[in-house]
């Protein structure tokens, strides 16, 4: 079956800007998650979406948010982008049974100018 | 608090060695999952294993084997004879569970093993 497929694969942005990143999550797999990799604070949980409804979130400020479609699809939000938002952004499609296997997409690399 | 430790930031082998990544946790929960994944140079992080905290049985796959103890707070990671191809960041990941409904991961640091051959 179909892995997670995260669009765009890359980004470059200005200061500033904002910017949608989207996830694809394995057939019949309800929750969607998103964190954020850089070299300093390695991987960092953003947020969680399960049944279109945000069920977990991490310490991120507000200028990050997601959402979940029906479809079980999700986006995710960066608004008035900072140099230190440049980062390795993955989504991870899992079953939201608790403590489910996780299986992440590519990701996608933000860099931001 | 809920934490999970990789003290090993890098590890070098020469080929067919055995080497062990060593992961720490630390969690107040009493039910929570336990995960290794990998990430090659690519990016994706692949699933490698899961373990429950009621079962410290230890598990073989391969070349791959890990030893969960809990009265350490341990779940290390064995490969056998070890290959150019499994160099990579390893992670080791926590989920707890007991609070909420969850898939929340909280990873440690990760340790970049290279192989050289």
């Amino acid at each position: 079956k179909a892995g997670v497929t995260q669009t765009p694969r890359y980004l470059i942005k200005t200061r500033g800007q904002q910017v949608t990143l989207s996830c694809s999550p394995i057939s019949g797999h309800r929750s969607v998650s998103w964190y954020q990799q850089t070299p300093g604070q390695g991987l960092q949980f953003l947020f969680e979406y399960f049944s279109e409804t945000q069920r977990n979130k991490g310490n991120f400020p507000g200028r990050f948010s997601g959402r979940q479609f029906s479809n079980s699809r999700s986006e995710m939000n960066v608004s008035t982008l900072e140099l230190g938002d440049s980062a390795l952004y993955l989504c991870a499609s899992s079953l939201g049974q608790g403590g489910s296997e996780a299986f992440f997409g590519q990701g996608t690399r933000l860099t931001v100018v | 608090a809920q934490k999970v430790t990789q003290a090993q930031t890098e590890i070098s082998v020469v080929e067919k060695e055995d080497v062990t990544l060593d992961c720490v946790y630390e969690t107040r929960d009493t039910t929570y999952y336990l995960f290794w994944y990998k990430q090659p140079p690519s990016g994706e992080l692949v699933f490698l294993i899961r373990r429950n905290s009621f079962d410290e049985q230890n598990e073989i796959s391969g070349r791959y084997s890990w030893n969960f103890q809990k009265s350490t707070s341990s779940f290390n990671f064995t490969i056998t004879a070890s290959q150019v191809v499994d160099s990579a960041v390893y992670f080791c990941a926590l989920s707890e569970i007991r609070s909420y409904n969850t898939d929340k991961l909280i990873f440690g640091t990760g340790t970049r093993l290279q192989v050289f051959p």
